[in-house]
């Protein structure tokens, strides 16, 4: 079954530094996404892409952060000068296969498939 | 913004005892998901609900939206330990779009 993969599974990195944690969504998957979990908190939204272009962000999306689809696979999220408040687990996911985009009503989602995870720790 | 609230926070079960954990909604949702998330892993979808009243089950889970689609339920009959982990519920996140806001989830132990 097809999987969204993400890498690294863990990244420690200093306050200030800037990272990039990276993803490879479902391949005919045309919705990305980024979200957050502060350990044992519960899972945030952050952005999300389609069409390459953000669709969506939060208030925590802030100036700090940016997305970018580098190529036709990788799905990055850039955090600029890290805080210790960014140590959390981020999530990428993926969702809308191309055959059924438009498939459902307005009402409906489309399931969401999450990866892994990368545990962000910053120090 | 939109809120919505799960209760309650953790449970704690006997294996073959039922559990049940509620989400309610500040605001009339156009649709709700509920996702499971096992100790150390990331959130898996379970199931989507859409119209109002509407049940489905799934096995022993069995899952409802509320008349005025502000709350929902997911009920897991005769739990086993594999049962265990975090069920959130989530609603559209923004209104109009496909990202997701999660309730701050329910965590099940079942011991045997």
């Amino acid at each position: 079954e097809p999987e969204v993969t993400q890498t690294p599974s863990h990244q420690v990195t200093q306050m200030g530094q800037e990272v990039i944690l990276r993803c490879v969504p479902i391949s005919n998957h045309l919705y990305f996404y980024w979200y957050r979990q502060i350990l044992g908190q519960k899972v945030e939204f952050l952005v999300s892409f389609y069409n390459n272009e953000i669709s969506e962000k939060s208030e925590i999306f802030d100036d700090q952060f940016s997305v970018e689809r580098p190529d036709g696979s990788n799905f990055t999220l850039k955090i600029r000068s890290t805080k210790l408040e960014d140590s959390a687990m981020y999530f990428c996911a993926s969702s809308t296969p191309e055959g059924l985009a438009g498939y459902f009503g307005s009402l409906e989602a489309y399931e969401q498939y999450f990866g892994p995870g990368t545990r962000l720790t910053v120090t | 913004g939109q809120q919505v609230m799960q209760i309650p926070q953790y449970q704690h079960v006997q294996e073959g005892e039922d559990f049940t954990t509620y989400c309610n909604s500040s605001t009339t949702l156009s649709n709700i998901q509920w996702y499971k998330q096992r100790p150390g892993g990331h959130p898996v979808f379970l199931i989507q609900l859409v119209k109002s009243g509407e049940v489905k089950k799934q096995k022993r889970l069995t899952f409802q939206f509320g008349e005025a689609k502000k709350n929902s339920s997911l009920h897991i009959t005769a739990t086993q330990t594999t049962d265990v982990g975090t069920y959130f519920c989530a609603g559209p996140a923004l209104g109009g779009g496909y990202a997701l806001n999660f309730g701050k989830g329910t965590s099940l132990l079942v011991t045997p």
